[in-house]
């Protein structure tokens, strides 16, 4: 068990363009969570997986936001035509249905805009 | 629509005092409430998880309760020391109808102990 994974650390990128970020959840997790984050704030949800099936997607997430999680494991985050607005910490989490629901955190990719 | 608050926003203390962060929530049908550390910079560490039956849950220097009738919970950190410093978040998981929901997060509150 090495923990979530998150890919890349940091990511430098000039408006308007794309970005893919992908997390790396403990192997036996069946959910999947990505949090937006900005300075000072709490994590703010975006969307969660269940398996491969996405179960909800927070109003916060525009059109230019897309998840996936094609096999159930790995998942990939997508960001089109960045803006400014979208520098923030994006968090990967994952747990397991039908217990405690623990939810394990990585360690985020900060995305800077310029 | 669950609503989760944390006061005080930041605090400062001395090394040694015993101190008492506070968590508000607005729907009581919660499944569980989840205490976090988070390092700047950093991601988030679990530090406490009670389940909605719990009363109170304790690891170490810890101590996290949870009345949901009054929608609360506060984490009690003994004896606090200077790597204690970093910023604490509570966060609830609502029970669905043959479901759980989603972890929403309060804003946060930044700990700092001084030597």
């Amino acid at each position: 068990d090495t923990g979530v994974s998150q890919n890349p650390r940091h990511k430098i990128t000039k408006r308007g363009q794309n970005v893919t970020f992908r997390c790396d959840p403990i192997s036996e997790h069946n959910r999947l969570y990505w949090y937006r984050q900005t300075l000072g704030q709490g994590p703010e949800f975006l969307t969660y997986f269940q398996n491969e099936a996405q179960l909800e997607k927070s109003r916060l997430l525009s059109d230019r936001f897309s998840a996936e999680r094609p096999k159930g494991s790995f998942s990939t985050l997508e960001i089109q035509r960045t803006e400014q607005g979208d520098s923030a910490m994006y968090l990967c989490a994952s747990s397991l249905t039908g217990g405690y629901e623990k939810l394990f955190f990585g360690s985020g990719t900060q995305l800077s805009v310029l | 629509k669950q609503e989760v608050t944390q006061i005080p926003a930041a605090l400062s203390v001395p090394e040694g005092e015993n101190l008492v962060l506070n968590c508000s929530f607005t729907d009581s049908a919660i499944y569980n409430l989840q205490w976090f550390r988070q390092d700047p910079g950093k991601g988030l560490t679990s530090l406490l998880l009670i389940q909605s039956s719990q009363r109170e849950q304790t690891s170490g220097r810890l101590n996290a309760s949870l009345d949901k009738s009054s929608g609360r919970s506060t984490l009690y950190i003994a004896a606090s020391q200077p790597g204690d410093s970093a910023t604490y978040l509570c966060a609830v998981r609502r029970r669905l109808r043959g479901n759980t929901g989603k972890l929403i997060f309060g804003q946060g509150t930044t700990l700092q102990v001084k030597p």
